[in-house]
């Protein structure tokens, strides 16, 4: 089942531009997250956003939640071509079991 | 930095086969999980495991089982493998007990390819 919906699913920037990149989700959660995954890599964890949060930055990223709209946003500041990636979000529900529910994610190319 | 090693980066099977796909995390961490990813579908859960020898059905289990013998060993099992599981495997772990600040940690990937 999908939980985290992405939008859009392909973006292409120029480098220096800042990348904005939506999720959607369904049910009510207890966190959300934001991984990034290199071309036939694994993913890599990038920040996380807990349910009782609106904002969280990490050098040049910046995530924002809204629960009422059951939305999030995550923001790449003045990108680099090594920003070029598939982003996904995932949100885990309450209790402890550690389940993720991914989203088919956003392909960013970032043009140098 | 925790490390989760999958096996094989790329593996050729042929229909009918019993593969394996392991998965090796140096972290003690409880949770462990196996997901597929497929162009389109995005990551899919096939099945968890909160500790040695407990494991449950993800989302999309059918064809597919697992071994928790160790804590630090997760194998996924394809009993039969069928063209529709060739896809791309990723294993990842996670420690309940460090909090919910931390994500998951992804290992590099298995593509499996049946034939």
């Amino acid at each position: 089942s999908q939980q985290g919906e992405e939008d859009p699913q392909a973006l292409s920037i120029q480098e220096g531009e800042n990348a904005t990149m939506n999720c959607s989700y369904k049910t009510s959660i207890n966190n959300l997250q934001w991984y990034r995954q290199n071309s036939g890599r694994g993913l890599v964890h990038l920040i996380l956003i807990r349910s009782n949060e609106r904002e969280k930055h990490s050098g040049r990223l910046r995530v924002t939640l809204d629960t009422s709209k059951k939305s999030s946003s995550l923001l790449i500041t003045a990108s680099r071509a090594a920003d070029t990636a598939s982003y996904f979000c995932a949100t885990a529900t309450s209790g402890n079991t550690g389940k993720l529910i991914f989203g088919q994610g956003t392909t960013l190319q970032v043009k140098p | 930095d925790v490390k989760v090693t999958q096996s094989s980066r790329y593996l050729v099977k042929r229909t009918g086969e019993k593969v394996f796909l392991e998965c090796v995390q140096d972290m003690d961490h409880e949770n462990m999980f196996w997901y597929r990813q497929d162009p389109g579908l995005g990551l899919r859960l096939i099945y968890f495991s909160y500790d040695v020898k407990m494991k449950e059905k993800g989302d999309i289990p059918e064809g597919y089982s697992v071994s928790r013998e160790k804590k630090e060993r997760f194998s996924l099992i394809l009993e039969s493998a069928s063209t529709n599981q060739t896809s791309m495997y990723l294993c990842a772990s996670r420690s309940p007990s460090r909090g919910y600040s931390y994500g998951y940690t992804f290992g590099s990937g298995t593509r499996l390819t049946v034939v």
